[in-house]
């Protein structure tokens, strides 16, 4: 079945880039999304991708797609502490409805 | 614009008794809301789908009975957990879709509703 796979823990000075990655499974995925979750809160969509896209960027948010090695990367530049939350990798599947696979999450740390 | 709202934003209630959870899409029409759970330091999990004026679907390994999804518009959408016990303690979270409000199928999250079940 679908899976997203994202590393657990991501710790970096402020100040410096901050890269988080994400493998997925379904190659039919028509949309791949980073949310943010700050603690105790909802999801924040940061930002999207289309599939045949290779990149976006967005302010201090880069998006890198690999098709090929179903690899997806976040880059933050410049990160701050307000930067510090949990950032979750997901895919769209399941056509019209557009559902959504989450990763367990990335937790970033960031140092002042 | 593409505002959730989620009522209660905490509830502890007694083993037994039920709750209701509304989500709210505050500035646009979801004909679609998603249902998820989260567990501490876990990721979300997709409980159910709900299409306003249809039945919900349940995501396999969800009590139907349990947890009652109620779509009754554009705008509303809510969540009742019956006969409520610990384990049912979680943070519960409501998304809607967005008719393509920029692209694609965007859901658009609530804050979450901290449920503990004593």
């Amino acid at each position: 079945g679908e899976d997203v796979e994202q590393s657990l823990f991501l710790s970096v000075r402020e100040g410096d880039s901050s890269v988080i990655n994400c493998t997925y499974t379904d190659s039919s995925s028509t949309y791949l999304y980073w949310y943010k979750q700050e603690p105790g809160a909802g999801l924040q969509l940061l930002t999207y991708i289309f599939s045949n896209m290779d990149m976006k960027q967005d302010q201090r948010l880069t998006v890198l797609l690999n098709k090929k090695d179903k690899h997806l990367s976040l880059r933050i530049a410049d990160t701050q502490t307000g930067d510090s939350a949990i950032y979750f990798c997901a895919e769209s599947y399941g056509g019209s409805q557009g559902n959504l696979i989450f990763g367990k999450g990335t937790k970033l740390s960031v140092k002042p | 614009g593409a505002v959730v709202s989620q009522h209660p934003s905490w509830v502890i209630c007694k083993s037994g008794t039920s709750v209701k959870i509304e989500c709210r899409s505050l500035d646009f029409q979801a004909t679609t809301m998603f249902w998820y759970r989260q567990f501490p330091k876990q990721s979300l999990m997709l409980m159910a789908t709900s299409n306003e004026g249809s039945k919900a679907t349940y995501e396999q390994g969800v009590e139907k009975d349990k947890f009652l999804i109620n779509h009754a518009s554009l705008t509303l959408s809510t969540l009742t957990v019956t006969s409520a016990h610990p384990e049912d303690s979680s943070f519960y979270i409501c998304s809607a879709r967005a008719p393509r409000i920029q692209a694609g199928y965007e859901q658009y999250f609530g804050p979450g509703t901290r449920l503990t079940v004593t």
